[in-house]
């Protein structure tokens, strides 16, 4: 079975400071996606980030950025310059063949 | 871009009463939609996966009956709660696949039902 494991329920960060999250996975497909998705308060999941697991390089979307480990299953997401409105439930995501497995999430405090 | 609508937002309704959610892509074709349903303070739980034109998917303990999917178009996938109970009151989400192999799911912002 195919498994996402975040082992942070909460986590809190200063504004303007960085933090990471942890994700990791298990899964025997070799040909898969991750993702990130942030939901705020109004729980309209966004898209923050996404990784094909054939990609060397790790995904970059501005002030977010992922340490993609294809051999340790781990899928980790670095914030920079953290923001008020980064505050939010974070969930990571693995696809494989029409199949999606969520996290439990992590919420993140944002601290002014 | 990739824009997912979902209606309505919020509902209430009486035991015993049958509730329709739309989910619409609005700017783009999903091949691929799929109903979640989440619980406070926790993670999406996958419901089913519909694909246009094709009976809809169910995960294991989802009762096909008691929550009815279609998927008439490329653009459009309906859930019926069906004769719902108050266990049902919960927060329903859909979202349509996108991307070369549908691997990227974007998101209606959700359905709040509450049954009386």
């Amino acid at each position: 079975a195919q498994t996402v494991t975040q082992s942070q329920p909460e986590m809190s960060v200063q504004e303007a400071e960085t933090v990471t999250l942890s994700c990791t996975y298990d899964t025997s497909e070799s040909d898969y996606y991750l993702f990130w998705y942030k939901q705020p308060p109004s729980r309209q999941m966004i898209l923050v980030i996404r990784q094909e697991a054939y990609k060397q390089q790790n995904a970059t979307e501005n002030r977010f950025s992922v340490n993609f480990q294809k051999a340790a299953k781990s899928f980790s997401l670095k914030i920079s310059d953290s923001q008020l409105g980064d505050a939010a439930m974070y969930f990571c995501a693995l696809y494989y063949g029409q199949n999606f497995v969520f996290g439990p999430g992590t919420r993140l405090s944002v601290l002014p | 871009g990739a824009v997912v609508s979902q209606h309505p937002s919020w509902v209430i309704c009486k035991s015993g009463t049958s509730v329709k959610i739309e989910c619409r892509s609005l700017d783009f074709q999903a091949t691929t939609m799929f109903w979640y349903r989440q619980f406070p303070k926790q993670s999406l739980m996958l419901m089913a996966t519909s694909n246009e034109g094709s009976k809809a998917t169910y995960e294991q303990g989802v009762e096909k009956d008691k929550f009815l999917i279609n998927h008439a178009s490329l653009t459009l996938s309906t859930l019926t709660v069906t004769s719902a109970h108050p266990e049902d009151s919960s927060f329903y989400i859909c979202s349509a696949s996108y991307g070369t192999y549908g691997e990227t799911q974007y998101f209606g912002p959700g359905t709040r039902l509450l049954v009386l």
